[in-house]
Protein backbone atom coordinates (compact mmCIF):
# COMPACT_ATOMS: atom_id res chain seq x y z
CA UNK A 1 0.00 0.00 0.00
CA UNK A 2 1.47 3.65 -0.93
CA UNK A 3 2.66 5.34 2.11
CA UNK A 4 3.69 8.75 2.64
CA UNK A 5 7.66 9.16 3.49
CA UNK A 6 9.40 11.78 5.30
CA UNK A 7 13.39 12.59 5.84
CA UNK A 8 15.32 13.11 8.13
CA UNK A 9 13.68 11.06 11.01
CA UNK A 10 15.45 13.31 13.47
CA UNK A 11 17.00 16.35 12.53
CA UNK A 12 19.06 18.50 15.32
CA UNK A 13 20.44 21.95 14.77
CA UNK A 14 21.71 24.83 16.46
CA UNK A 15 19.33 27.60 17.24
CA UNK A 16 18.93 30.45 14.42
CA UNK A 17 19.63 27.52 11.80
CA UNK A 18 17.56 26.79 8.60
CA UNK A 19 15.62 23.54 8.58
CA UNK A 20 14.02 21.86 6.05
CA UNK A 21 11.89 18.96 6.28
CA UNK A 22 11.19 16.91 3.55
CA UNK A 23 8.25 14.53 2.34
CA UNK A 24 7.42 12.58 -0.32
CA UNK A 25 3.14 12.37 -0.19
CA UNK A 26 1.49 9.64 -2.22
CA UNK A 27 1.66 9.81 -6.22
CA UNK A 28 -1.64 11.07 -6.77
CA UNK A 29 -2.78 13.20 -4.23
CA UNK A 30 -3.65 16.59 -4.67
CA UNK A 31 -3.65 17.97 -0.84
CA UNK A 32 -1.23 18.49 1.01
CA UNK A 33 -0.40 19.56 4.70
CA UNK A 34 2.19 19.70 7.78
CA UNK A 35 0.91 19.46 11.22
CA UNK A 36 3.21 19.60 14.12
CA UNK A 37 2.93 17.99 17.91
CA UNK A 38 5.18 19.90 20.91
CA UNK A 39 6.20 16.79 23.26
CA UNK A 40 2.78 16.59 25.50
CA UNK A 41 0.73 18.68 23.69
CA UNK A 42 -1.55 18.05 21.21
CA UNK A 43 -1.19 17.59 16.84
CA UNK A 44 -1.59 21.26 15.37
CA UNK A 45 -2.54 22.02 11.87
CA UNK A 46 0.37 23.88 10.13
CA UNK A 47 0.02 24.81 6.73
CA UNK A 48 -1.88 23.03 3.83
CA UNK A 49 -0.78 22.92 -0.09
CA UNK A 50 -3.05 22.58 -3.11
CA UNK A 51 -2.82 23.43 -6.87
CA UNK A 52 0.95 24.69 -5.89
CA UNK A 53 -0.23 26.83 -3.23
CA UNK A 54 -0.69 27.65 0.03
CA UNK A 55 -5.01 27.06 0.71
CA UNK A 56 -4.87 27.59 4.37
CA UNK A 57 -2.28 28.47 7.12
CA UNK A 58 -2.66 28.80 10.72
CA UNK A 59 -1.53 31.26 13.19
CA UNK A 60 1.38 28.88 14.27
CA UNK A 61 2.67 29.48 10.04
CA UNK A 62 5.04 32.73 10.39
CA UNK A 63 7.05 34.63 8.41
CA UNK A 64 9.59 31.92 9.44
CA UNK A 65 7.86 28.73 7.50
CA UNK A 66 7.34 28.12 4.17
CA UNK A 67 6.58 25.06 1.84
CA UNK A 68 7.31 24.20 -1.16
CA UNK A 69 6.62 21.50 -4.13
CA UNK A 70 9.63 21.52 -6.24
CA UNK A 71 9.06 18.52 -8.59
CA UNK A 72 6.07 16.07 -8.74
CA UNK A 73 7.14 14.66 -5.96
CA UNK A 74 8.85 16.29 -3.01
CA UNK A 75 6.57 18.26 -0.61
CA UNK A 76 9.03 20.70 2.24
CA UNK A 77 8.89 22.58 5.06
CA UNK A 78 11.61 25.09 5.41
CA UNK A 79 12.45 27.26 9.11
CA UNK A 80 14.02 29.67 7.80
CA UNK A 81 16.09 30.04 11.63
CA UNK A 82 14.88 28.26 14.04
CA UNK A 83 13.89 28.83 17.52
CA UNK A 84 13.89 26.27 20.69
CA UNK A 85 10.35 26.34 20.74
CA UNK A 86 9.99 25.00 17.22
CA UNK A 87 11.48 21.87 18.82
CA UNK A 88 8.61 18.89 17.92
CA UNK A 89 7.50 16.07 15.74
CA UNK A 90 6.26 17.48 12.44
CA UNK A 91 3.84 15.77 10.10
CA UNK A 92 3.44 15.64 6.21
CA UNK A 93 0.33 14.11 5.91
CA UNK A 94 -1.49 14.01 2.13
CA UNK A 95 -4.82 13.06 1.19
CA UNK A 96 -6.37 12.33 -2.44
CA UNK A 97 -9.94 14.02 -4.38
CA UNK A 98 -13.99 12.85 -4.19
CA UNK A 99 -14.39 10.24 -1.47
CA UNK A 100 -11.18 9.80 -0.65
CA UNK A 101 -10.88 13.69 -0.16
CA UNK A 102 -11.48 13.78 4.04
CA UNK A 103 -9.17 10.79 4.50
CA UNK A 104 -5.55 12.47 5.17
CA UNK A 105 -2.84 9.86 5.08
CA UNK A 106 0.40 10.74 7.47
CA UNK A 107 3.96 10.03 7.30
CA UNK A 108 6.21 8.79 10.13
CA UNK A 109 7.37 12.37 10.92
CA UNK A 110 10.50 14.04 11.58
CA UNK A 111 11.60 14.85 15.00
CA UNK A 112 13.20 18.33 15.25
CA UNK A 113 15.51 19.35 18.08
CA UNK A 114 16.57 22.69 18.24
CA UNK A 115 19.41 23.24 20.24
CA UNK B 1 -13.14 26.69 14.34
CA UNK B 2 -13.17 23.24 15.81
CA UNK B 3 -11.62 21.74 18.90
CA UNK B 4 -11.64 18.35 20.52
CA UNK B 5 -11.25 17.37 23.95
CA UNK B 6 -10.17 13.83 25.37
CA UNK B 7 -9.85 13.17 28.69
CA UNK B 8 -8.10 10.79 31.22
CA UNK B 9 -5.04 11.28 29.23
CA UNK B 10 -3.10 7.94 30.53
CA UNK B 11 -5.12 4.82 30.49
CA UNK B 12 -3.65 1.81 31.84
CA UNK B 13 -5.71 -1.52 32.00
CA UNK B 14 -5.29 -5.50 31.74
CA UNK B 15 -5.71 -7.67 28.86
CA UNK B 16 -9.39 -8.71 28.15
CA UNK B 17 -10.13 -5.67 29.23
CA UNK B 18 -12.58 -3.00 27.94
CA UNK B 19 -11.57 0.27 26.63
CA UNK B 20 -13.79 3.29 26.17
CA UNK B 21 -11.98 6.50 25.55
CA UNK B 22 -13.90 9.85 24.96
CA UNK B 23 -14.29 12.41 22.64
CA UNK B 24 -16.12 15.66 22.52
CA UNK B 25 -15.56 18.42 19.64
CA UNK B 26 -17.10 21.81 19.48
CA UNK B 27 -18.52 22.97 16.18
CA UNK B 28 -22.07 24.11 15.56
CA UNK B 29 -22.25 22.13 12.15
CA UNK B 30 -21.24 19.07 9.76
CA UNK B 31 -18.49 17.50 10.84
CA UNK B 32 -16.47 14.79 9.89
CA UNK B 33 -14.90 12.62 12.72
CA UNK B 34 -11.79 10.32 12.60
CA UNK B 35 -9.53 8.33 15.63
CA UNK B 36 -6.08 7.94 14.50
CA UNK B 37 -3.69 5.68 16.67
CA UNK B 38 -0.32 5.92 16.95
CA UNK B 39 2.05 2.53 17.67
CA UNK B 40 5.51 3.35 19.37
CA UNK B 41 7.89 4.62 16.85
CA UNK B 42 5.55 4.37 14.13
CA UNK B 43 3.20 7.23 12.52
CA UNK B 44 -0.53 7.91 12.48
CA UNK B 45 -2.80 5.54 11.24
CA UNK B 46 -6.58 5.79 10.46
CA UNK B 47 -8.69 3.22 12.85
CA UNK B 48 -11.65 4.09 11.88
CA UNK B 49 -14.05 7.43 10.27
CA UNK B 50 -17.31 8.95 10.40
CA UNK B 51 -18.53 10.97 7.76
CA UNK B 52 -22.44 10.50 7.86
CA UNK B 53 -25.15 7.52 8.00
CA UNK B 54 -24.78 4.91 10.63
CA UNK B 55 -23.09 6.61 13.60
CA UNK B 56 -21.68 3.43 14.79
CA UNK B 57 -19.16 3.10 12.92
CA UNK B 58 -16.83 -0.03 12.88
CA UNK B 59 -12.60 0.31 12.24
CA UNK B 60 -9.90 -1.95 12.40
CA UNK B 61 -8.39 -4.73 14.90
CA UNK B 62 -11.84 -4.60 16.14
CA UNK B 63 -13.00 -1.09 17.40
CA UNK B 64 -15.41 0.68 16.86
CA UNK B 65 -16.98 4.51 17.74
CA UNK B 66 -20.60 5.70 17.67
CA UNK B 67 -21.36 9.74 16.50
CA UNK B 68 -24.04 10.76 19.53
CA UNK B 69 -24.77 14.25 17.79
CA UNK B 70 -26.76 15.39 20.46
CA UNK B 71 -23.64 15.05 22.61
CA UNK B 72 -20.89 16.34 20.32
CA UNK B 73 -19.09 13.27 21.13
CA UNK B 74 -17.10 10.17 19.20
CA UNK B 75 -16.31 7.57 21.63
CA UNK B 76 -14.00 5.25 21.16
CA UNK B 77 -14.44 1.35 21.96
CA UNK B 78 -12.93 -1.82 22.01
CA UNK B 79 -13.94 -4.48 24.35
CA UNK B 80 -11.72 -6.70 24.98
CA UNK B 81 -7.98 -5.26 24.52
CA UNK B 82 -4.93 -6.97 23.94
CA UNK B 83 -1.66 -6.11 24.67
CA UNK B 84 -1.09 -5.14 21.10
CA UNK B 85 -3.40 -2.26 21.39
CA UNK B 86 -0.56 -0.43 23.33
CA UNK B 87 -0.44 2.90 21.84
CA UNK B 88 -1.75 6.88 21.51
CA UNK B 89 -5.40 7.43 20.61
CA UNK B 90 -6.38 10.79 18.98
CA UNK B 91 -9.64 11.75 17.73
CA UNK B 92 -9.42 14.58 15.28
CA UNK B 93 -12.34 16.57 13.53
CA UNK B 94 -12.74 18.46 10.27
CA UNK B 95 -15.55 19.92 8.28
CA UNK B 96 -16.32 19.31 4.55
CA UNK B 97 -15.49 23.52 4.35
CA UNK B 98 -11.97 24.92 4.49
CA UNK B 99 -8.92 22.91 3.53
CA UNK B 100 -9.57 19.79 5.02
CA UNK B 101 -7.98 20.72 8.22
CA UNK B 102 -8.11 18.79 10.94
CA UNK B 103 -8.16 19.07 14.81
CA UNK B 104 -6.72 16.89 16.93
CA UNK B 105 -7.17 16.04 20.29
CA UNK B 106 -4.73 15.95 22.75
CA UNK B 107 -4.59 11.88 22.80
CA UNK B 108 -5.03 9.10 25.17
CA UNK B 109 -1.59 7.28 26.04
CA UNK B 110 -3.35 3.93 26.77
CA UNK B 111 -0.94 1.17 28.06
CA UNK B 112 -2.22 -2.54 28.46
CA UNK B 113 -0.86 -4.56 30.77
CA UNK B 114 -0.45 -8.55 29.68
Amino acid sequence: EPEVTQTPSHQVTQMGQEVILRCVPISNHLYFYWYRQILGQKVEFLVSFYNNEISEKSEIFDDQFSVERPDGSNFTLKIRSTKLEDSAMYFCASCGWGERYNEQFFGPGTRLTVL
Amino acid sequence: AQSVSQHNHHVILSEAASLELGCNYSYGGTVNLFWYVQYPGQHLQLLLKYFSGDPLVKGIKGFEAEFIKSKFSFNLRKPSVQWSDTAEYFCAVNTNYGNNRLAFGKGNQVVVIP
